[in-house]
């Protein structure tokens, strides 16, 4: 089955600095990818989503400047947290559709402390 | 207005027994897609099953099984013979939207925690 690789699984990084967390799919070409952020204990909230070769759209509230989102080849879009503050602590998920009817997979998520 | 409603913040069932987990809702688009996940705590989601808005049959899927009443826009989620494993959160989502027809996200509902008693 369609498979989307997502790393790293867990990141702690020091506030001000820059993470970037990447999702590939394994076996099929990924046009499209959803990021979700995820706070303890809540629901997942999409964040924004790329396309190959295109700008990102980002959900209302969501600063462009600081997640950034590129998704320059079919297989491989990354999410870089840019001047990361401890609010940016967080769950970040991404999800690819696969063109099925329930075919959406999620990578395994990226547990992100920021210090 | 909320599009996914999941009620039940938590809920607690005896090993073995029969749980039925709450969802409703919300979309005039007549094509829609409804799913149910499985997050554990190691944050993976887990697909469990899914339903099409034209599916005149209630979804099955071994040990899950999903009542869609759809005048009444709801989807719950029925697991039978519950096991210690099912103990996770457990989200409904919907899609709006042809599948196939163009790349549409997922919104989510806030999920239940359900926790298997042995």
């Amino acid at each position: 089955g369609a498979v989307v690789s997502q790393h790293p699984s867990r990141v702690i990084c020091k506030s001000g600095t820059s993470v970037k967390i990447e999702c590939r799919s394994l076996d099929f070409q990924a046009t499209t990818m959803f990021w979700y952020r995820q706070f303890p204990k809540q629901s997942l909230m999409l964040m924004a989503t790329s396309n190959e070769g295109s700008k990102a759209t980002y959900e209302q509230g969501v600063e462009k400047d600081k997640f950034l989102i590129n998704h320059a080849s079919l297989t491989l879009s990354t999410l870089t947290v840019t001047s990361a503050h401890p609010e940016d602590s967080s769950f970040y998920i991404c999800s690819a559709p696969t063109g099925s009817n329930y075919g959406y997979t999620f990578g395994s998520g990226t547990r992100l402390t920021v210090v | 207005a909320q599009k996914i409603t999941q009620t039940q913040p938590g809920m607690f069932v005896q090993e073995k027994e029969a749980v039925t987990l709450d969802c409703t809702y919300d979309t005039s688009d007549p094509s829609y897609g409804l799913f149910w996940y499985k997050q554990p705590s190691s944050g993976e989601m887990i697909f469990l099953i899914y339903q099409g808005s034209y599916d005149q049959q209630n979804a099955t899927e071994g040990r899950y099984s999903l009542n869609f009443q759809k005048a009444r826009k709801s989807a719950n989620l029925v697991i039978s013979a519950s096991q210690l494993g099912d103990s996770a959160m457990y989200f409904c989502a919907m899609r709006e939207g042809e599948s196939g027809a163009g790349s549409y996200q997922l919104t989510f509902g806030k999920g239940t925690k359900l926790s298997v008693i042995p």
